[in-house]
């Protein structure tokens, strides 16, 4: 059972590319999340799906997008990558039998240069 | 004003001793209260939820709420050297952790 998966783990990119970060799930839970966490900060919350269909937007969306492919995954692209977004970023799932239980995925280390 | 402030520490205790970290937040419709640790460079695991007034134990960690003073505690007794790790104050108005606002953390050393 491996959880929530995240690809890449590392990523660097110039200024100005593009790049999806991927996300899936196994635990058929209907809730997925995006966060991104800066250097000796909290997480904070890009985007969130409460549902198969349904994307949010959380605190910090500006330069995202998001796809909720299916129940499974749920994928965030930077469009045109900027340094203020080096970062790490962490997916997580909620949904089984308790929501307060937030399932993350190991984290993509992202630098954009 | 951040919304959910923490000590900013580092916090460093002996081995055996008790470990207190705090977090207050500044919304008082706040519902729902979540403690995670994270070692480094891993990612966050949830330890602790609490959404009444009052103390919830589970093993040797215990969190406090005081919704009045607005302010969570976690305290975690006989504190052990795998304790080290930063640890994560999450505020929400509801039980999707999900969507709950995070504090910076506070990273506790425990020393053998």
């Amino acid at each position: 059972n491996a959880g929530v998966t995240q690809t890449p783990k590392f990523q660097v990119l110039k200024t100005g590319q593009s790049m999806t970060l991927q996300c899936a799930q196994d635990m058929n839970h209907n809730s997925m999340y995006w966060y991104r966490q800066d250097p000796g900060m909290g997480l904070r919350l890009i985007y969130y799906s409460a549902s198969e269909g349904t994307t949010d937007k959380g605190e910090v969306p500006n330069g995202y997008n998001v796809s909720r492919l299916n129940k499974r995954e749920f994928s965030l692209r930077l469009e045109s990558a900027a340094p203020s977004q080096t970062s790490v970023y962490f997916c997580a799932s909620s949904g089984g039998q308790g929501y307060e239980k937030l399932f993350f995925g190991s984290g993509t280390q992202l630098s954009v240069l | 004003q951040k919304e959910v402030e923490q000590n900013s520490g580092p916090l460093s205790v002996p081995e055996g001793a008790i470990a207190s970290l705090n977090c207050t937040y500044s919304d008082r419709g706040s519902q729902s209260f979540f403690w995670y640790r994270q070692y480094s460079g891993k990612s966050p695991e949830l330890i602790m939820f609490i959404y009444s007034n009052g103390d919830k134990e589970d093993g040797r960690f215990t969190a406090q709420l005081n919704k009045a003073s607005q302010y969570v505690s976690l305290l975690i007794r006989d504190s052990q050297p795998s304790d080290s790790a930063t640890y994560l104050c999450a505020v929400g108005f509801n039980t999707n952790a999900g969507k709950s606002t995070f504090g910076d953390g506070t990273t506790l050393t425990v020393k053998p």
